[in-house]
């Protein structure tokens, strides 16, 4: 089965460390993207890559960083930087072109204690 | 920058239709996309529109006018599965690259 796998669900960090999340995806999707979803809230774009070795910042990147060392892989690393980083991250693909359609992974809930 | 605007809540019972509209205002416009999320899991596509006109997918239906900057996703015969949030998301170009900005959703509450 095709899809976008990331883990774990749920991630308990104490304050100032750093932590990353995975996103990994067999879709052979050239595009990834990284959300960040707190209550009652849309989708936020934190970063995006279309292409292997190359990523973008979003529209609340401080605090994170990103790696694009190959095309099914993307994880986020949530930095000590980051003021309020308890919140559901969404990772998410798309192939070339079909940028409106994006295929989700099931999240990581994030809390930092 | 790109804002989108929402109801963000909607109720209705099964069996009912019902209509949440989007607003946006953004530069380099490509299309507007739905999404439907229930409580705790991944978003899921639902539609898509570049041009005006309505698009129908079986139950579900979506709207726009680019003139307008106004789009709709319109629900018929609600079960009670349809209780979910439902995101609207411009596509806009911005240095070369596409993304997606997304609305704050629309909680749909169906009742029996």
């Amino acid at each position: 089965d095709g899809g976008i796998t990331q883990s774990p669900k749920y991630l308990f960090r104490k304050e100032g460390q750093n932590v990353t999340l995975s996103c990994e995806q067999n879709l052979n999707h050239d595009a990834m993207y990284w959300y960040r979803q707190d209550p009652g809230q849309g989708l936020r774009l934190i970063y995006y890559s279309q292409i292997v070795n190359d990523f973008q910042k979003g529209d609340i990147a401080e605090g994170y960083s990103v790696s694009r060392e190959k095309k099914e892989s993307f994880p986020l690393t949530v930095t000590s930087a980051q003021k309020n980083p308890t919140a559901f991250y969404l990772c998410a693909s798309s192939p070339s072109g079909t940028y409106n359609e994006q295929f989700f992974g099931p999240g990581t809930r994030l809390t930092v204690l | 920058g790109q804002s989108l605007e929402q109801p963000s809540e909607v109720t209705a019972v099964e069996g009912a239709i019902v209509q949440i509209n989007c607003t946006y205002q953004t530069s380099g416009f490509y299309g507007l996309s739905w999404y439907q999320q229930h409580d705790g899991g991944a978003p899921t596509f639902l539609s898509y529109n570049a041009l005006d006109g309505l698009e129908e997918t079986g139950r579900f239906s979506s709207f726009l006018s680019r003139s307008d900057s106004y789009g709709y996703l319109l629900l018929q015969e609600l079960q009670m599965k349809d209780s979910a949030s439902y995101f609207c998301a411009v596509r806009f170009m911005n240095s070369g690259y596409s993304t997606l900005t997304f609305g704050k959703g629309t909680m749909l509450l169906v009742s029996p």
